[in-house]
């Protein structure tokens, strides 16, 4: 079956650490998106990306840095720049520019300890 | 910069009642989707709207996009505990970019 695989699922971090959070997908969409959500609230663009080695800033990009190296893959790093990573982190992928729906994945809980 | 709102923030409901949430975005808008997101789950596509004035039903939900293609509405008919979750729209403005709303969440009262 064709979707979106996050993982880890739950991912602990220490301060002044660098993560990276995976995401792959077999849907043959060409754009990937990265979304930060935190409780009770919506979605914030964080990066996204419209083909392979090309990705632009969303509206929260700082202390975030991406990689589009293959067309089914486009990892996350929060970087130690951060000031406060903890969050849900859910990344999507759609054919064009999104205009028809996105395809989400189930998400990785980033929880700073 | 493009700016989509929903109302209400929170819903309590009880089971059989009807529901109703309301999008409103600052620009006029090419389409708009909505999402189901579970709890402790991820956002579902649910269907898209292009057309102003269109109106879509699923089984018991109907979505509404208005005349001005600014506003939007999702109503479901009869709740059903099924339906507890946070529904999201998403509008389509200039270049395709996608802005998401800040979400209902539903709770159904068995």
């Amino acid at each position: 079956d064709g979707g979106i695989t996050q993982s880890p699922k739950y991912l602990f971090r220490k301060e002044g650490q660098n993560v990276t959070l995976s995401c792959e997908q077999n849907l043959n969409h060409d754009a990937m998106y990265w979304y930060r959500q935190d409780p009770g609230q919506g979605l914030r663009l964080i990066y996204y990306s419209q083909i392979v080695n090309d990705f632009q800033k969303g509206d929260i990009a700082e202390g975030y840095s991406v990689s589009r190296e293959k067309k089914e893959s486009f990892p996350l790093t929060v970087t130690s720049a951060q000031k406060n990573p903890t969050a849900f982190y859910l990344c999507a992928s759609s054919m064009g520019q999104g205009a028809r729906g996105y395809t989400f994945g189930s998400g990785t809980r980033l929880t700073v300890v | 910069g493009q700016q989509v709102m929903q109302i209400p923030q929170y819903q309590h409901v009880q089971e059989g009642e009807d529901f109703t949430t309301y999008c409103n975005s600052s620009t006029t808008l090419s389409n708009i989707q909505w999402y189901k997101q579970r709890p402790g789950g991820h956002p579902v596509f649910l269907i898209q709207l292009v057309k102003s004035g269109e109106v879509k039903k699923q089984k018991r939900l109907t979505f509404q996009f208005g005349e001005a293609k600014k506003n939007s509405s999702l109503h479901i008919t009869a709740t059903q505990t099924t339906d507890v979750g946070t529904y999201f729209c998403a509008g389509a403005g200039g270049y395709q970019k996608v802005t998401f709303g800040t979400g209902t969440k539903l709770q159904v009262i068995p």
